[in-house]
């Protein structure tokens, strides 16, 4: 039963333009969630969190949204740039217990 | 500062047969955590070493696996006898302290079971 779903697995986007990734989950423990990016033949990198007793945290070019009524969150990339391209993974955390749970990923493609 | 190293980067091995991945954490990192991608679905949990002491190994798919961290330096992850079902890329990932704000991950094992 996976408790964070990733429903695209792909999305192209316009260079320049607005990219956003979706992330939907089940669990309604989880309290801290983490958006992690995958460039081929890497590990997984850090990109940005957000707290369930938040419902935005922004950095740089990036800005994740949480709705907790809906369990939803959302990445947002303004704008997209090439170097953009990879997997984008959604992760959950629940207590701040080590495991992470993640969803499938979505592979975004900034066409130029 | 040298990053989390995984050996061998591609393993492609024969049903039946038994295979040891090795990771190397960041050093001075307590914590390692040890994560399977089957093809094109999410990334799983499948242990997490405090030191030479495995804190949570609830993730880990059957007695076919086993994972040691002597010492509390390097880890291994060893699958005997390995299945088809095993493929995928193996991630290893370590951090400092508490919780899961620190995390670095190493660039993965793919395994290739036929």
């Amino acid at each position: 039963d996976q408790q964070v779903k990733q429903n695209s697995p792909s999305l192209s986007v316009q260079e320049g333009r607005i990219s956003i990734l979706n992330c939907d989950y089940t669990n309604s423990m989880f309290d801290y969630f983490l958006w992690y990016k995958k460039y081929p033949a890497e590990g997984p990198t850090f990109l940005i969190s957000i707290s369930s007793i938040k419902d935005k945290n922004e950095d740089g070019r990036f800005t994740v949204f949480l709705n907790k009524s809906a369990k939803h969150l959302s990445l947002h990339i303004v704008p997209s740039q090439p170097g953009d391209s990879a997997v984008y993974f959604c992760a959950a955390n629940r207590d701040s217990n080590y495991q992470l749970i993640w969803g499938a990923g979505t592979k975004l493609i900034i066409k130029p | 500062e040298a990053g989390v190293t995984q050996f061998p980067s591609h393993s492609v091995i024969e049903k039946g047969q038994t295979v040891t991945l090795r990771c190397d954490p960041i050093s001075g990192h307590d914590n390692l955590y040890w994560y399977r991608r089957v093809m094109g679905k999410e990334i799983k949990f499948l242990l997490h070493f405090v030191k030479e002491s495995k804190q949570d190994e609830s993730g880990m798919p059957n007695n076919r696996f086993l994972a040691e961290r002597t010492g509390g330096t390097y880890s291994t992850l060893k699958v005997q006898p390995a299945e088809l079902e095993d493929s995928g890329v193996y991630f290893c990932a370590s951090s400092q302290g508490a919780g899961i704000h620190g995390y670095t991950f190493g660039s993965g094992t793919r395994l290739t079971v036929v």
